[in-house]
């Protein structure tokens, strides 16, 4: 299952509302996480199922989608919050990722 | 708290080998399936490799398949990727990460560890 994801890179500023999609290839329900990568660091789970967010992660990210469109929006953006952005499904195998969508301080 | 810690990665020439660990604690190994994930230099992640929680299953990626080998030692608390036959384009940070199963939600990528460095080079 391939995932695309869209743009590839974004410019937004502090406070800014931002919203990131991933298309699947094929129907994958719900079974679709939102992972947040900070360089040099590993990446960090956010949201699962498409829309809950993992324990401790704030409430300005949000997911939203099921079958083959998803977004992930964040409501307010923050300094801590630009990073790279990858969708995942794990449930039909092989497992992959989108390409990331690389979020820049404009 | 979950931690995980790879090591054994570093400078190998074509061709060669390299044994990669992955130390686990802060929560009971032997219950979780457990992942490879390898990132190229300025690039996107990419799944490598998974094995369950006993070992007795195991998948992988087509682009390593028959070379590289996912073991866990549950007495240890260690998960391992053996790399055989390395190629150029295996240069990656590796990343271990456990698998957590939410009920009715599916599998997910919950912990990582921070990444070894392997660089395949003559």
């Amino acid at each position: 299952i391939q995932l695309t994801q869209s743009p590839s890179s974004l410019s937004a500023s502090v406070g800014d509302r931002v919203t990131i999609t991933c298309r699947a290839s094929q129907g994958i329900s719900s079974y679709l996480a939102w992972y947040q990568q900070k360089p040099g660091k590993a990446p960090k789970l956010l949201i699962y199922a498409a829309s809950t967010l993992q324990s401790g992660v704030p409430s300005r990210f949000s997911g939203s989608g099921s079958g083959t469109d998803f977004t992930l929006t964040i409501s307010s953006l923050q300094p801590e919050d630009f990073a790279t952005y990858y969708c995942q499904q794990l449930n039909s195998y092989p497992p992959t990722f989108g390409q990331g969508t690389k979020l820049e301080i404009k | 708290e979950v931690q995980l810690v790879e090591s054994g990665g570093g400078l190998v020439q074509p061709g060669g080998s390299l044994r990669l660990s992955c130390a686990a604690s802060g929560f009971t190994f032997s219950s979780y399936w457990m992942h490879w994930v390898r990132q190229a230099p300025g690039k996107g992640l990419v799944w490598v490799s998974r094995i369950n929680s006993d070992g007795s299953s195991t998948s992988y990626a087509d682009s390593v398949k028959g070379r590289f080998t996912i073991s866990r030692d549950n007495a240890k608390n260690t998960l391992y990727l053996q790399m055989n036959s390395l190629r150029a384009e295996d240069t990656a940070v590796y990343y271990c990460a456990r698998d957590r199963y939410y009920y009715g939600s599916g599998s997910y990528l919950a912990d990582w560890g921070q990444g070894t460095l392997v660089t395949v080079s003559s």
